[in-house]
């Protein structure tokens, strides 16, 4: 079964540089979480997007956005990166906006030196 | 503001021990709850989803239980295996969107 895809894996930007994460759902998921989790913490909720619509916003830095694509996919673009955002960056992706389970990808690793 | 919490912080079995992780959540307004496995350095596997009307879900070695008015879930381990060894996650969801909210994780060590 297809499952979330996440782009690049891995990513190593410098400071004060741009990166540009992307996530590809389930086929006919119209849904779309970021999770930001960084060394030893749990995971953090960032944003979500519902039918290409943001649904909900979380901990998300002023530096970072986000947008979901009329094919669904989404992309998370920070800017100006700083040593701390260095983390793990979880896509999830669900049926529906409410009561529905979430399916992960992968994750990116960002390490910002 | 809900609020998730694990405990223990880290535990340590002997192989084949039977073991109950515990989770407890302070808003009961939940719409399910779920417990992911995640290796070191890994992406998040999903491993039992209990929707707030049901009270429990089983799969292979896995018991989730949930009391939704008490807040809590457990996750029962039977007969441990040192592949088991991982950091388990339980996450609510809940409120006007289905964003997940972690609890802080339990360290498995399963001795050989």
């Amino acid at each position: 079964a297809a499952g979330v895809i996440q782009s690049p894996r891995h990513l190593i930007k410098e400071k004060r540089e741009t990166a540009t994460l992307k996530c590809y759902p389930i086929p006919r998921h119209d849904t779309v979480y970021w999770y930001q989790q960084g060394p030893g913490q749990d995971p953090q909720f960032l944003i979500s997007f519902y039918e290409k619509m943001q649904s909900d916003k979380g901990s998300i830095p002023d530096r970072f956005s986000a947008q979901q694509f009329s094919d669904y996919h989404s992309e998370l673009n920070m800017s100006s990166l700083e040593l701390g955002d260095s983390a793990l960056y979880f896509c999830a992706s669900s049926l529906g906006a409410l009561v529905t389970e979430a399916f992960f990808g992968q994750g990116t690793r960002l390490t910002v030196v | 503001k809900q609020e998730v919490t694990q405990i223990p912080a880290a535990l340590s079995v002997p192989e084949g021990e039977n073991l109950v992780l515990n989770c407890s959540f302070t808003d009961s307004a939940i719409y399910n709850l779920q417990w992911f496995r995640q290796d070191p350095g890994k992406g998040l596997t999903s491993l039992l989803l209990i929707q707030s009307s049901q009270r429990e879900q089983t799969s292979g070695r896995l018991n989730a239980s949930l009391d939704k008015s008490s807040g809590r879930s457990t996750l029962y381990i039977a007969a441990s295996q040192p592949g088991d060894s991982a950091t388990y996650l339980c996450a609510v969801s809940g409120g006007a969107t289905n964003k997940l909210i972690f609890g802080t994780g339990t360290l498995l060590a399963v001795q050989p």
